[in-house]
Formats: structure tokens, sequence, C-alpha cells
């Protein structure tokens, strides 16, 4: 069954440098996703991205972070400066369209020292 | 915000059905009703959806009211292996986010 990959599955940085953290969605799919869950917290949104661009962010995506589509398989979340607040699992998702079912990877726990 | 209210938790027994409520009183015409789950930290994973039919996949069985203010998601057998957090969620046709609430915690006991 096809499924959603992350890389890698624990990151540790030190705060104020930059990650990145990679997806590689389901092939035919052309929706991509960024949530993430603090520890103890609701997931929450970050970003939608379709056609090779963001079609809705929360507040909570501000200029720190960016997303990328750098070649047909992968989909990539940057934040440029990590911050202590940054913790959290990030979970990619991908869905065919913007109605259908989307369908999340197992996450990336980003641990900010 | 979540637009739904579920249960913080419940128990069930192995092998029984297990029956999640949700409400959505405020759901709109053009509003789908979702359930996802969580086990443990893992991605949230899909189970099913639907509009005002009641629905029914591999995974569980989806009962809306006719008034569309509630649903129930029912595990026919539930398994140890069902233990997780059961998100209920309302999304627009068109709505590409998902809303997530706090869900109910379901433990399947042996």
């Amino acid at each position: 069954e096809p499924e959603v990959t992350q890389t890698p599955s624990h990151q540790v940085t030190q705060m104020g440098q930059e990650v990145i953290l990679r997806c590689v969605p389901i092939s035919n799919h052309l929706y991509f996703y960024w949530y993430r869950q603090i520890l103890g917290q609701k997931v929450e949104f970050l970003v939608s991205f379709y056609n090779n661009e963001i079609s809705e962010k929360s507040e909570i995506f501000d200029d720190q972070f960016s997303v990328e589509r750098p070649d047909g398989s992968n989909f990539t979340l940057k934040i440029r400066s990590t911050k202590l607040e940054d913790s959290a699992m990030y979970f990619c998702a991908s869905s065919e369209s913007g109605n259908t079912e989307a369908f999340f990877g197992q996450g990336t726990r980003l641990t900010v020292v | 915000d979540a637009k739904t209210t579920q249960p913080t938790s419940m128990d069930c027994a192995e092998g029984r059905a297990a029956n999640l409520p949700c409400n959505h009183s405020t759901i709109s015409g053009n509003e789908y009703v979702y359930w996802y789950r969580q086990i443990h930290s893992q991605g949230p994973q899909y189970i099913i959806h639907g509009l005002k039919n009641n629905e029914t996949n591999e995974m569980a069985s989806l009962i809306i009211t006719e008034d569309r203010k509630s649903s129930t998601l029912i595990l026919p057998h539930a398994t140890l292996r069902d233990t997780a957090v059961y998100y209920c969620i309302v999304r627009a046709w068109g709505a590409q986010k998902l809303v997530f609430g706090q869900g109910t915690r379901l433990t399947i006991n042996p």
C-alpha cells in the first residue's frame, strides 16, 4: 500500500540552526501538507501546497518556515533559525485532490536544544 | 477551532464493538465528517468519512444522524491495536486543511 515517508525520524539541532525536514508524498497525489504536534498538544495545520505554490498557511507558518518541492518526488519543510519552541513532531501528508482524504507520514521528531 | 465535541476518553473490551460519539451541531450543508486516529505518537491515520449517508469500509462504520448534528464511529470488533486517540473532524468541501481537536482516547482492554 502506498505511503507517505518522512526522513529523518528524529532530528536534534541547536537553537538558531537551519533544519530541513523531508517527505516523499504518495506518487499520484497533488496536494501536500505539513502539520506539527507539540508534545501533549493538538495536531496543528501549518501549510498546504499545490501546483508548486502555497495554497493555504496558518499563523504558525511565519517567515522562518518555507516549503519546497525540489523535484518530482520530494517535499520539504525548512525552518531557517530554529527556536526551542519549534520542538515538536512534524507530519507530512498528501492527498489526491483538495477534497479527498489526506494520508500522513510517520513524522519527524524535531528536538531543538 | 475544532467544530466538534467528543468525550475525552472511553474504554472498551477487546472483541466488543467500540462506539465513539461526536457532536457537530453547527455543521453546514457542505461539510463532511472525517474520522482519523493516532496511535501513540504516530502520524494520524485516515479511517472513514461521510456527508449524510452511513458509510462502511474495512476499518469501521460511520453512522450520521438524519439532522447531521452528530455521528458515531463504530469499530465492530475492537482489538488491542485499536487503542488510540480518535479524532472527529468537520471539513468543508474544498477546504484543504484538517482542524484537529483533542479527540477521544480509546483504550481497548483485554
